[in-house]
């Protein structure tokens, strides 16, 4: 079975830092871009980051400088360090594929990311 | 303010047709045909039901179709379902690899 499992979210006061991790299994990981995609309480999504097959990097303006994405394609892994944490980053972040041209066809179950003092 | 714009609130009752616009520019929309659309229900992850405009993904109904017209795509739902209702959200590339978001439509089955 395809599947994206992410972990690594919680409470953390402004200013802190989380790691979040996105497991993936079920189909070639190393050949897919790999995208973090985000969802504030009540809110639209946003795309935060991605990271291609071939490790180029993109991030959105509102992060850029504060998160770093990465990938263990040994471990199947997709990896998003979110650092000077501000109350705009509370959301629930989701770990997507982009299985189509410019669409995500499989999508993890999300970890939620709450930022407060 | 998000990029492409769709109608806070959509609405039907079962059986009947709904569709959900979604406005961008030349830029995105109108300039490329990978305009996609997402249905989330509340507490869920987004699932992709229409890709490239008009292509539904395996395991989607057909009942869920796209279309795009200039700078506007669409999504039509029909016979509507109690289960389809959801927020539906739509995307578009927007060039350099770029990905705009809409700000997402709540389909009300009445």
């Amino acid at each position: 079975e395809v599947q994206l499992v992410e972990s690594g979210g919680g409470l953390v006061q402004p200013g802190g830092s989380l790691r979040l991790s996105c497991a993936a299994s079920g189909f070639t990981f190393s050949t897919y871009s790999m995208n973090w995609v985000r969802q504030a309480p009540g809110k639209g999504l946003e795309l935060v980051s991605y990271i291609t097959s071939s490790s180029t990097i993109y991030y959105a303006d509102s992060v850029k400088g504060r998160f770093t994405i990465s990938r263990d394609n040994a471990e199947n892994s997709l990896f998003l360090q979110i650092n000077s944490l501000r109350d705009e980053d509370t959301a629930v972040y989701y770990c997507a594929r982009p299985g189509r041209p410019y669409a995500f066809d499989i999508w993890g179950q999300g970890t939620m990311v709450t930022v407060s003092s | 303010q998000s990029a492409l714009t769709q109608p806070p609130s959509a609405s039907g009752s079962p059986g009947q047709s709904v569709t959900i616009s979604c406005t961008g520019t030349s830029s995105d929309v109108g300039a490329y045909n990978y305009v996609s659309w997402y249905q989330q229900h509340p507490g869920k992850a987004p699932k992709l039901m229409i890709y490239e405009v008009n292509k539904r993904p395996s395991g989607v109904p057909d009942r869920f179709s796209g279309s795009k017209s200039g700078n506007t795509a669409s999504l039509t739902v029909s016979g509507l379902q109690a289960e389809d209702e959801a927020d539906y959200y739509c995307t578009s590339y927007a060039g350099s690899n770029n990905l705009v978001f809409g700000g997402g439509t709540r389909l009300t089955v009445l």
